[in-house]
């Protein structure tokens, strides 16, 4: 079955540094790859999309690649922020096209 | 900016109950989804709905759920009768047209379900 693993539940780092989350898939490779960002009692909150043929896309503080050959998506905030602390998922449809599959999130902790 | 509002935002009552979670989409929005998050399991999707049309509802145990849309501004999510293992928090979702895969999803707040 078609798995996808944030293989971090928890991430702890310094102000102004850059965290880098991983998403990892297996058994399927999607044509694109979502990031939502996941604050505590709210609902999760598109952040980005990167299609196959994108090795890299950036909005603002944010960074996201996508590597085919490993099966891996990499999501980076550069010069991180306390406002940053949240939850993030990686997400892509299932191979049938019937749902968009999370992965279970890391959760991030940016201290000052 | 427009949003998908949730209600209620918290739900607590009795195995055997029934609850009904209402959704109201982003206006112009044709697809809406239902999950369900749990520690455990993450986020699991219960049902999809394209132009108020059930197209997919294989995530939902079908003898005590049901989802529904009577309008293009409601959007149901009922369990009847409750149990305990149905406490989670559930969330809506709704987009513009397009697959699962290249469109972004926007969701509520969610209800979270207490089952006693």
């Amino acid at each position: 079955s078609q798995k996808i693993e944030q293989n971090s539940e928890a991430l702890n780092i310094q102000e102004g540094k850059t965290a880098t989350l991983t998403c990892n898939y297996t058994n399927y490779s999607p044509a694109y790859l979502q990031w939502y960002r996941q604050d505590p009692g709210r609902g999760p909150v598109f952040l980005l999309l990167i299609r196959e043929n994108e090795k890299e896309k950036r909005k603002e503080r944010l960074k996201v690649t996508f590597d085919t050959t490993l099966k891996q998506s990499l999501f980076h905030i550069t010069a991180s922020q306390p406002a940053d602390s949240a939850t993030y998922l990686c997400a892509h449809q299932n191979q049938a096209g019937t749902a968009l599959i999370f992965g279970k999130g890391t959760t991030l902790s940016v201290s000052s | 900016d427009a949003r998908v509002t949730q209600t209620p935002r918290h739900k607590v009552t009795e195995m055997g109950q029934e609850v009904t979670m209402r959704c109201q989409p982003i206006l112009g929005h044709n697809t809406v989804f239902w999950y369900r998050q749990t520690m455990m399991q993450g986020l699991e999707l219960l049902a999809y709905f394209r132009n108020r049309a059930p197209l997919d509802d294989s995530g939902m145990p079908k003898d005590r759920f049901s989802a529904e849309m009577p309008d293009a501004t409601l959007a149901t999510l009922k369990i009847q009768p409750s149990e305990p293992r149905d406490s989670a928090v559930y969330f809506c979702a709704s987009g513009s047209t397009g697959g699962f895969s290249n469109q972004p999803q926007h969701f509520g707040d969610g209800t979270r379900l207490s089952i006693l």
